[in-house]
């Protein structure tokens, strides 16, 4: 069966300081691979997908960026935290446009 | 950039009792799915609706799908406290195999004993 790892939990940031994200799946070739934040719990914003390795699409302008050096793994980085960049990220796997999400248990992130 | 909008955005009602959580937008989408999702998790999916007009039910879910293809619903018979959760319309569009997925705001649900 598939699954989807995503870590850290939780994360207590500096503001200027970096950020890493990771996120893996197991058990599928060449998923589709999402990164969504999350505010107040509410509905979430695309910030990046990929359809396949080196391959990243940016959705909306911002502070932040992704990489996907392998199949199977995302990561999404920063070089300087924001405080605005604080929230909850979420990392979703997919087959395709007629398949669900899979999301991992997401990162709650708080700049301070 | 297409839009879901979501209603209500805040139900809180007493167990037994039925509900209706609408999804509206004014662009074609081609499917829809709908996720449930508690509190410091990620959501998970309930259900993918694909044909205009297609009607989905799970247990005591029912889930519909406009016959255009641009709005929701999705209603619960007998609510229970296992079903409260914060609840996500979200679209796929795009001619592309990845297809992007744009969410609603959300309907938070609360169904009290």
């Amino acid at each position: 069966s598939q699954t989807i790892h995503q870590w850290p939990a939780t994360l207590v940031q500096p503001v200027g300081s970096p950020l890493s994200l990771e996120c893996t799946v197991e058990g599928t070739s060449n998923p589709n691979l999402y990164w969504y934040r999350q505010a107040a719990g509410r509905g979430l914003q695309l910030l990046f997908y990929s359809v396949g390795i080196g391959q990243i699409s940016s959705e909306v302008p911002q502070n932040l960026s992704a990489s996907r050096p392998q199949d199977r793994q995302f990561i999404l980085s920063s070089k300087k935290l924001l405080l605005s960049d604080s929230g909850f990220y979420l990392c979703a796997w997919s087959r395709g446009r007629l398949h669900g999400y899979t999301f991992g248990s997401g990162t709650r992130l708080t700049v301070v | 950039t297409q839009l879901l909008e979501q209603s209500p955005q805040f139900l809180s009602i007493q167990e037994g009792e039925n509900l209706t959580v609408y999804c509206n937008s004014s662009s074609v989408f081609s499917s829809l799915q709908w996720y449930r999702q508690e509190p410091g998790e990620g959501p998970v999916l309930l259900v993918t609706v694909v044909t205009g007009g297609e009607v989905k039910k799970l247990k005591r879910l029912t889930f519909q799908f406009g016959d255009a293809r641009k709005d929701s619903s999705l209603h619960i018979t007998a609510a229970q406290p296992g079903d409260t959760g914060l609840y996500l319309c979200a679209g796929v569009s795009g001619g592309t195999s990845y297809g992007k997925l744009t969410f609603g705001q959300g309907t938070i649900l609360t169904v009290h004993p």
